[in-house]
């Protein structure tokens, strides 16, 4: 089973509101990922966690917060975004954090009026 | 740093014919590479990898690809494509930096396969 699952599919939110992200896996993988991907374009990485730990953030702005509560889990909290972050946001689990194979989730697809 | 460069970015193609999508890459240190295809409106679904080995690399759907060091190419083909081979499809090189596993994506090629 390499099954990474992404709630909700669809989010409209407004400008002032605040969001949250959500991807899980019960693959017992260690490292987990937050892409962010634009129409016609290829993903780009905004997150990496390892071992629950942070490891990688590519310069992501601070309305952009992720939370890995447990080794299964991985939330980004949203807040105050702007239109312009619409996008499709896809998670990735891999088992470590070396050069590993990624498994994606399905994505949700965040719109921002 | 790595780079991949995906020459096309639409390939149209009749259903049953041959197909192959280009893939080079760059990078400085050994590199693992990966093709994902992803369908409309869905997330990326891995097709194959090279890590080690054997340079031909078989998929699924029928695809294959091929690791060529000297020419530092991973191509992807199939023989006879499918009408739901339609889909964006995704080469990347994964990089151990020492600073964790970065996945660089090339920008994507749209193979468009018609009746």
């Amino acid at each position: 089973d390499t099954e990474v699952t992404q709630t909700p599919k669809h989010l409209v939110m407004g400008m002032t509101n605040k969001k949250s992200l959500k991807c899980e896996q019960h693959m017992g993988h260690r490292a987990m990922y937050w892409y962010k991907q634009k129409a016609k374009k290829p993903p780009e990485l905004m997150f990496v966690y390892s071992y629950e730990k942070l490891s990688i953030n590519e310069s992501v702005p601070s309305r952009f917060s992720p939370e890995c509560p447990n080794s299964s889990l991985l939330n980004l909290h949203l807040h105050a975004l702007q239109p312009e972050d619409s996008a499709l946001y896809l998670c990735a689990s891999s088992v470590r954090e070396a050069q590993e194979t990624q498994y994606f989730g399905p994505g949700t697809r965040l719109l921002v009026l | 740093a790595q780079s991949v460069t995906q020459l096309d970015s639409q390939v149209p193609v009749f259903e049953e014919a041959p197909v192959e999508l280009r893939c080079n890459y760059s990078s400085s240190v050994s590199v693992y590479l990966f093709w994902y295809v992803q369908y409309p409106n869905q997330g990326l679904q891995l097709l194959l990898k090279y890590l080690s080995g054997s340079t031909l690399v078989k998929g699924i759907n029928g695809f294959e690809a091929e690791f060529n060091k000297s020419q530092t190419s991973f191509h992807l083909r199939k023989p006879s494509v499918h009408i739901s081979d339609t889909a964006e499809y995704f080469c990347a090189v994964s990089e151990n930096t020492g600073g964790g596993n970065k996945l660089t994506f090339g920008t994507g090629t749209q193979l468009k396969v018609e009746l």
